[in-house]
C-alpha cells in the first residue's frame, strides 16, 4: 500500500481566508488527483496532475505536483463557505489499476 | 449519463447476517472500483473490474468480501458473516479507458453493523 498523508487533518477558517492542504508520501506516483465530498456524497474529481512540478489552478485552486511526484499541494484564495468539505488527494497506484487516497482534510469555511 | 447508482443508501444488519450490494456504473464505463471509506477518512480500495475481469482485490480483504461484475455492466459486492468492523461507507466508482483515468464515484451505501 502506498501511503498518502494529508495535512492538515482539519482547518476551520473565516470566509475570504487563504489556507493550503498537503499531500505527502515516500512513494512516487505517475499521478496524482484532488477531490472534493461532501457529507453523504461520494467524492468528485477536482483536477489531475501528470508532471512533476506541474502547476494547474482552477478558478481560485491552485493544485501544484512536487518535482519528484512525491507530494502535492493544494492552495484555495478567499474561501467561501461553499468550499466546505473533505479534501482528499489520491495517487495512482504501481499496478496503473487503482488510486490509493490520502487521509483525507475537513475544512470548514465560516461565513 | 445518469451518473453512477448505489443501492441500497442505507444498509442495517445484524452482526452475522449476509449483505449484498449493487452498483450500476456510468453505461460506457469499462473500468469498476470498490472502495471502502470510514467516517473523517480517505476510501480505502478494495477491488477492480476491468469489464467482467476481477483484475485486483487488496491484500486486506477478508475472504468474507466477494465481488462480482458478471456482464461488465452492473457489479455486486457481498459481505458474509458480518462484523462491526464492517460499518462504513461503501462506495462504487467508474471510468473509462485502458489507464487510470477519472472517477465517477457513486453516492455509496452506508453499512451499519450492530
Amino acid at each position: 500500500t502506498q501511503l498518502l498523508e494529508q495535512s492538515p487533518q482539519f482547518l476551520s477558517i473565516q470566509e475570504g481566508e487563504n489556507l493550503t492542504v498537503y499531500c505527502n508520501s515516500s512513494s512516487v506516483f505517475s499521478s496524482l488527483q484532488w477531490y472534493r465530498q461532501e457529507p453523504g456524497e461520494g467524492p468528485v474529481l477536482l483536477v489531475t496532475v501528470v508532471t512533476g512540478g506541474e502547476v494547474k489552478k482552477l478558478k481560485r485552486l491552485t493544485f501544484q505536483f512536487g518535482d519528484a511526484r512525491k507530494d502535492s499541494s493544494l492552495h484555495i484564495t478567499a474561501a467561501q463557505p461553499g468550499d466546505t468539505g473533505l479534501y482528499l488527494c489520491a495517487g495512482a497506484g504501481d499496478t496503473g489499476n487503482q488510486f490509493y487516497f490520502g487521509t483525507g482534510t475537513s475544512l470548514t469555511v465560516i461565513p | 449519463d445518469t451518473g453512477v447508482s448505489q443501492d441500497p443508501r442505507h444498509k442495517i444488519t445484524k452482526r452475522g447476517q449476509n449483505v449484498t450490494f449493487r452498483c450500476d456504473p456510468i453505461s460506457e464505463h469499462n473500468r469498476l472500483y470498490w472502495y471502502r471509506q470510514t467516517l473523517g477518512q480517505g476510501p480505502e480500495f478494495l477491488t477492480y473490474f476491468q469489464n467482467e475481469a476481477q483484475l485486483e482485490k487488496s491484500r486486506l480483504l477478508s475472504d468474507r468480501f466477494s465481488a462480482e461484475r458478471p456482464k461488465g455492466s452492473f457489479s455486486t459486492l457481498e459481505i458474509q458473516r458480518t462484523e462491526q468492523g464492517d460499518s462504513a461507507m461503501y462506495l462504487c466508482a467508474s471510468s473509462w479507458g485502458q489507464g487510470l483515468g477519472k472517477l465517477f464515484f457513486g453516492s455509496g451505501t452506508q453499512l451499519s453493523v450492530l
